[in-house]
């Protein structure tokens, strides 16, 4: 069975201390993966597509990358406004989501 | 820069009543979707729609249905609610079904059925 794990369910940060949220999956003909951030109240806002392994992208304080069997976004020295909820997606003939990581960071 | 735009953004229903929740898109996206959201669960598929004029089910259709009324709005119909349909329902866009380009996602509607 299809399956993406994401975790920690939950981390809290201070402000400035870096660290690694992990998307694990297990899929069968993995076209890609996605990671959104979603904020309280909101939709999910799209972040990132990696496409295969080695890859890797970056968007200000955020860098995904991606190996054959998890995907990581690691957030260097992250700030209050960088807390949300993380969701990893993966695509195949259709795209799977995992419950994503709550992020805080504390001032 | 309205993207994706769902109406109403909270409801409250009686078990049994019925209602329909809409989506507009303006990105001129073939392809729309929707989801719902439930804690401890993570976004499931309720159903999708290709191209205008095509729906498919998705991982959760039961109890829903939808309706491609042209090539912006994508709308979805609850004919008579359960509790268990108490949720956040995000619709959702990209340019085409299966490529690989991210989802624009709207703010989502919080429905609650008593």
């Amino acid at each position: 069975e299809d399956q993406v794990t994401q975790s920690p369910e939950a981390l809290r940060l201070q402000e400035g201390e870096s660290s690694s949220l992990n998307c694990s999956y297990t899929v069968s003909g993995l076209r890609g993966l996605f990671w959104y951030r979603q904020d309280p109240g909101k939709g999910p806002e799209f972040l990132f597509t990696l496409y295969s392994a080695g890859e890797e992208k970056e968007k200000e304080r955020l860098k995904a990358t991606l190996t054959k069997k998890e995907s990581f976004l690691h957030i260097t020295a992250p700030k209050p406004e960088d807390s949300a909820t993380y969701l990893c997606a993966v695509i195949r003939d259709k795209i799977i989501f995992g419950k994503g990581t709550r992020l805080h960071i504390l001032p | 820069n309205a993207g994706v735009t769902q109406t109403p953004k909270f409801q409250v229903l009686k078990t049994g009543q019925s209602m329909t929740l809409q989506c507009a898109q303006d990105m001129n996206h073939n392809s729309m979707y929707w989801y719902r959201q439930d804690p401890g669960m993570g976004l499931r598929l309720i159903y999708y729609s290709a191209s205008e004029g095509t729906t498919d089910k998705g991982e959760v259709p039961n109890g829903y249905n939808v309706s491609r009324l042209n090539k912006r709005e994508f709308s979805l119909r609850l004919e008579s609610a359960a509790p268990s349909q108490t949720s956040v329902y995000f619709c959702a866009s990209n340019p085409e079904q299966g490529a690989d380009y991210g989802y624009t996602f709207g703010s989502g509607t919080r429905l609650t059925v008593v």
